[in-house]
């Protein structure tokens, strides 16, 4: 079965380090969204991806988050500079821009910053 | 602006059936999405229904629309403990995002 993976499942890390998260979505999948968790709350949209292009970027992001897809197949999100804050679990989906448009999602990364 | 709301806890007997309940204010939504949550996972998708639909059966689980109060349902009949999560409902909002929920967190008693 290849659903959405993504690593690394946790990262600790400290504050002011750089981390990276890499989510490989399904493959006929054009469409690819990053998104983040707290306790207790629904899932928070960051940005995502038609193809390799980002098209949106969540306002609330701030420039220490940045997200790629070179080749419109896997993705990366990096936080730059982490703080205490940016504990959460990150959430990738992905999914096909035609049918029911139903959003599969990778088991996330979860990120504790000390 | 765009919102979803349920309610944060449902307590039901294992063997009962549970319904949660949502609300959403995009009268424009085309589909409508139940996702289930277990600890520590990602979300899974359960079900979902098109707007032009007002009722959606598979297996125990039976979603309900009514378009006229932007209430939808989700209905998991004879609940066993392994429906113990977090059930999120999510509208396809206009702008092809989708608006989420909190959260309804299911407890399952013996």
């Amino acid at each position: 079965d290849t659903g959405v993976s993504q690593n690394p499942r946790h990262k600790i890390t400290k504050r002011g380090q750089n981390v990276t998260f890499r989510c490989d979505p399904i493959s006929e999948h054009n469409r690819l969204y990053w998104y983040r968790q707290t306790l207790g709350q629904g899932p928070e949209f960051l940005t995502y991806f038609q193809n390799e292009a980002q098209l949106e970027k969540s306002r609330l992001l701030s420039d220490r988050f940045s997200a790629e897809r070179p080749k419109g197949s896997f993705s990366t999100l990096e936080i730059q500079r982490t703080e205490q804050g940016d504990s959460a679990m990150y959430l990738c989906a992905s999914t096909k821009t035609s049918g029911s448009w139903e959003l599969f999602f990778g088991e996330g990364s979860r990120l504790t910053v000390l | 602006g765009e919102d979803v709301e349920q309610s944060l806890f449902l307590s039901v007997r294992e063997g009962d059936s549970s319904v949660i309940n949502c609300t959403y204010t995009d009268s424009s939504s085309t589909y409508l999405y139940w996702y289930k949550q277990e600890p520590g996972a990602g979300l899974q998708l359960l079900t979902y229904i098109f707007s032009n639909m007002d009722m959606k059966q598979d297996q125990r689980l039976t979603v309900l629309l009514n378009k006229k109060d932007k209430h939808l349902s989700l209905r998991i009949a004879d609940t066993q403990t392994g429906d113990s999560a977090i059930y999120f409902c999510a509208e396809k909002g206009s702008n092809y995002q989708l608006i989420w929920g909190a959260g309804t967190k299911l407890i399952i008693k013996p």
